[in-house]
């Protein structure tokens, strides 16, 4: 059964790295890993997505082992605007190309 | 560029009714998806339309219908209503790719409460 896993919750500190890791069996192969961040009251917002090895842009980094089973977003020196609900996105070509969604992991900055 | 937007925010319905939303895509957007977020089932995929077609439908019982427009716009129905619909429901907006490729663009969302 596709299933993705995330930790539920996660706190951390300003300033420090955060890594929120996404667990994924079967997913698509040619589909991308697509990592979201939702305040309340919003819709999700983009933040990073990728197919494998590594990917950065100006917020996070995305990696991806080559097995592809699972990724690992990164958030360097998070600040407290970054508390939030991170989502990983995947699609598993066993359910014809199924969007599923992790169940959400939220992140607590503190100062 | 305008973001994507959702219509209405707000709805109450009661059990038994049926509901339609509708959801504006950005500008130049082709791809639109929808999105049921609940507390007890999270995110869970809808479906998703590109030129009026649906290319992909998640695991929801019939009672979920949707369809797209020539411009793009997209509206969602849920006839017979049961206390369980209750939810916030998503939709989001890509240039054209699919929605597990594509960078998805989400509108603020249409929050359903049925009585």
């Amino acid at each position: 059964l596709a299933k993705t896993t995330q930790p539920i919750s996660m706190d951390s500190y300003e300033g420090q790295e955060v890594n929120i890791t996404c667990s994924h069996n079967n997913i698509a192969t040619n589909d991308y890993i697509t990592w979201y961040q939702q305040f309340p009251s919003q819709g999700p917002r983009f933040i990073i997505q990728g197919y494998k090895t590594k990917v950065t842009n100006e917020v996070a980094s995305l990696f991806i082992p080559a097995d592809r089973k699972s990724s690992t977003l990164s958030l360097p020196r998070v600040s407290l605007s970054d508390t939030a609900v991170y989502y990983c996105l995947v699609a598993f070509y066993n359910q014809g190309g199924k969007l599923i969604f992790g169940q959400g992991t939220e992140l607590s900055v503190k100062p | 560029k305008a973001g994507v937007t959702q219509t209405p925010r707000y709805l109450i319905k009661t059990r038994g009714q049926q509901v339609t939303l509708s959801c504006s895509p950005i500008s130049g957007h082709r791809s639109v998806s929808w999105y049921q977020q609940t507390p007890g089932q999270g995110l869970q995929f809808l479906f998703e339309y590109f030129s009026e077609t649906q290319r992909n439908k998640g695991n929801f019982p019939g009672r979920f219908s949707g369809r797209q427009f020539s411009n793009s716009r997209s509206e969602m129905n849920v006839s017979t209503l049961e206390l369980g619909d209750s939810a916030l429901y998503l939709c989001a907006s890509s240039l054209g790719g699919r929605a597990s490729t594509d960078t998805q663009y989400f509108g603020p969302g249409t929050r359903l409460t049925v009585l």
